[in-house]
């Protein structure tokens, strides 16, 4: 079975930058979209991104274009999502999702990694 | 992109049937077939139930589905079971490429 395995809690400060990790334990990496997905405390899910492992193509949602940068590594099967900028809007729980590209739609998820923004 | 419209609550007893509703527009769950419902229970990470608006992951019951009519997606669940009381989201791909999510609806079972 897929499973992906996120990086731990971070704390930031405002305007910092924070950089989270998803590995994906499978033979298929670059068979799938990697997406990111913000849910703000008590709040729904909203989707910030995606990368294609594969050619390392990229899409970002409108509100975090500028501040986003979604990375693949094939060499360890990881997918990075980095947020600059930060702000205490910010401050959520970022979960990585898995899209193959025979689906479109996310099938498995990470457990999510909380980043809170805080002087 | 503007997020899909979902109602804010729904609620049920046990063994009723209710239905989600999710809204958008034809640059999302109107122009395309890739409206997808996830399950969130608190403190969970999303599970999908059903993808492509009607199709069912393997493991899914058979008490959830799905329907579209225009520019409005639904989830029916019917049966209702107090596991069933959870977070619930629709997702729409979109013309940009993008994927555009629902504000959510809150399914309490009396």
């Amino acid at each position: 079975e897929v499973q992906l395995e996120q990086s731990g809690t971070e704390v930031r400060k405002p305007g910092t930058t924070v950089k989270i990790s998803c590995k994906v334990s499978t033979s298929t990496f670059s068979d799938a979209y990697m997406h990111w997905v913000q849910q703000a405390p008590g709040k729904g899910l909203e989707w910030m991104g995606l990368v294609d492992p594969e050619d390392g193509d990229t899409l970002y949602a409108e509100r975090f274009q500028g501040r986003v940068s979604i990375t693949a590594d094939t060499s360890t099967d990881t997918v990075y999502m980095a947020l600059s900028d930060l702000r205490s809007g910010d401050t959520a729980i970022y979960f990585c999702a898995r899209a193959p590209k025979t689906l479109g739609t996310f099938d498995y998820w990470g457990q999510g990694t909380l980043v809170t923004v805080s002087s | 992109q503007s997020a899909l419209t979902q109602p804010a609550s729904v609620s049920g007893s046990p063994g009723q049937s209710i239905t989600i509703s999710c809204t958008g527009t034809s640059s999302d769950v109107g122009g395309y077939n890739s409206v997808s419902w996830y399950q969130q229970h608190p403190a969970k990470a999303p599970k999908l139930l059903l993808f492509d608006v009607s199709n069912r992951p393997s493991g899914v019951s058979d008490r959830f589905s799905g329907s579209k009519s225009g520019n409005t997606a639904s989830l029916t669940i019917s049966g209702l079971q107090a596991d069933d009381e959870a977070h619930y989201y629709c997702t729409s791909y979109t013309t940009s490429r993008t994927r555009v999510f629902g504000g959510g609806t809150k399914l309490t079972v009396l």
